[in-house]
């Protein structure tokens, strides 16, 4: 069946690193998406990852995926106020993608 | 240009009433789809048109009426919504890649329905 999960609230320090964790059921799965959402807006694709792929970097952020236990991660390195919003994993599955209900970032300076 | 655009930002509309949700891109994708979402949940499909035909239709309501008139745009019709039907709409564009949807979201109208 169709299950993403992600913890609801992560609050850190400016500066800190965040890490957002989520977990997906269907290991047919090919990619995984972080989107991020800031209030008011829509979603913006921030990075994905291919399910042969351990890890990816882009600048401050990092997936990490393991693949046997359907665990999904996105680390965002020295975090600033401007990435408090809420952010939604997403997997590929029977033609749709299906999202995560999502992580609220508090950032606090 | 890498944006959807939505059209209005915000609607309110009473249950009698019949209004259209606007929604373009001159990215060249192939795909347009209407997602619904409402606070603090996170989007629920309701449709897609894959080269302009409905390809998904997640059992969504015929008081909603999807449209896409060409490759750039996609309209949602709506008409004797209820209250309950009140969230953003956002609409997003890919290219059909059955693996890797990379999709576009715009920024969504807000809807009340009153």
């Amino acid at each position: 069946g169709e299950d993403v999960e992600q913890s609801l609230f992560l609050s850190v320090r400016e500066g800190d690193s965040s890490v957002i964790n989520c977990t997906y059921t269907d290991s047919s799965s090919t990619y995984l998406y972080w989107y991020k959402q800031e209030p008011g807006a829509g979603l913006q694709l921030l990075t994905y990852i291919f399910s042969n792929m351990d890890m990816k970097q882009d600048q401050r952020l990092t997936v990490l995926l393991n693949k046997k236990d359907k665990h999904l991660s996105l680390r965002i390195a020295d975090t600033q106020t401007g990435d408090s919003a809420i952010y939604f994993c997403a997997e590929r599955t029977e033609d749709k993608l299906v999202f995560g209900a999502g992580t609220i970032l508090r950032v606090k300076s | 240009d890498t944006e959807v655009t939505q059209t209005p930002k915000h609607l309110v509309m009473g249950m009698t009433n019949k209004k259209s949700l606007k929604c373009e891109q001159h990215m060249g994708h192939r795909a347009m789809y209407w997602y619904k979402q409402k606070a603090k949940k996170p989007p629920e499909l309701m449709f897609v048109y894959s080269y302009e035909k409905l390809s998904i239709n997640e059992s969504v309501p015929s008081r909603f009426s999807p449209e896409c008139p060409n490759s750039s745009l996609l309209n949602l019709h709506l008409h004797a919504l209820q209250p309950e039907d009140s969230a953003l709409y956002l609409c997003a564009s890919s290219q059909p890649d059955r693996d890797n949807e990379k999709l576009f979201f715009g920024s969504g109208t807000q809807l009340s329905v009153l």
